[in-house]
């Protein structure tokens, strides 16, 4: 049991370039969650979903976009990446109605755009 | 909307020594979930403890505790006979349990560090 998986652990991207950052859950967890965290600051909820083929934002969705087609995956798309959008990215997912479970992180995704 | 506040950016303890971490929020809810979470620096986040607030009693977990207030609206974390690996960023959450969305709401953090 793996947990939460993200790839890639860091990256580098230039201003305009498209990404997807990978998100894996083998707990077959209903809800995912996709987060940033700048530095020194808490996390900050950029899109979730409560189950396959639904989605909704969440507090910070400019600029991503998300699609989760399986239970496992939910990626989490850059198509225009901006300098504002260096930070580290974590996934995280939950079970229970209303996913009101423990939220399990993923280790993070270091992403640079310069 | 709801807000966590960690109004101390850093803490410093010897080891073996107990440090108190504040934390504190502001909700018009009745009902929620708090939370602390760790982050070392691997940067992934653990849970270390959860309270739900309708229980009256204070969630622990082994040297893990916390001081739930729901009147003052603060719940801070106490960690007794600190540990080297508990130097990390320690975050205080908040989770609503209205509506779909279970987001969490989180403070700023507070690093912590231990002194051998």
């Amino acid at each position: 049991n793996a947990g939460v998986t993200q790839t890639p652990k860091f990256r580098i991207l230039k201003i305009g370039q498209s990404m997807t950052l990978q998100c894996t859950q083998d707990m077959n967890h209903n809800y995912m969650y996709w987060y940033r965290q700048d530095p020194g600051m808490g996390l900050k909820l950029i899109y979730y979903s409560v189950g396959a083929g639904i989605t909704d934002k969440g507090e910070v969705p400019n600029g991503y976009n998300v699609s989760r087609s399986t239970t496992e995956d939910f990626p989490l798309r850059l198509e225009l990446a901006a300098p504002s959008q260096t930070s580290v990215y974590f996934c995280a997912s939950s079970q229970g109605q209303g996913g009101i479970g423990t939220q399990y992180f993923g280790p993070g995704t270091r992403l640079t755009v310069l | 909307a709801q807000t966590v506040t960690q109004s101390q950016p850093e803490m410093s303890v010897q080891e073996a020594e107990t440090v108190t971490l504040s934390c504190t929020y502001d909700t018009s809810e009745s009902d929620y979930y708090l939370f602390w979470y760790k982050q070392p620096p691997s940067r992934q986040m653990i849970l270390v403890i959860r309270q739900e607030a309708y229980k009256q009693q204070n969630a622990t977990e082994n040297r893990f505790s916390v001081n739930f207030q729901k009147a003052a609206k603060s719940f801070s974390l106490k960690i007794s006979d600190s540990q080297l690996g508990d130097a990390a960023m320690y975050f205080c959450a908040y989770r609503s349990l209205a509506g779909a969305n279970s987001k969490l709401t989180f403070g700023k953090g507070i690093t912590l560090s231990v002194r051998p």
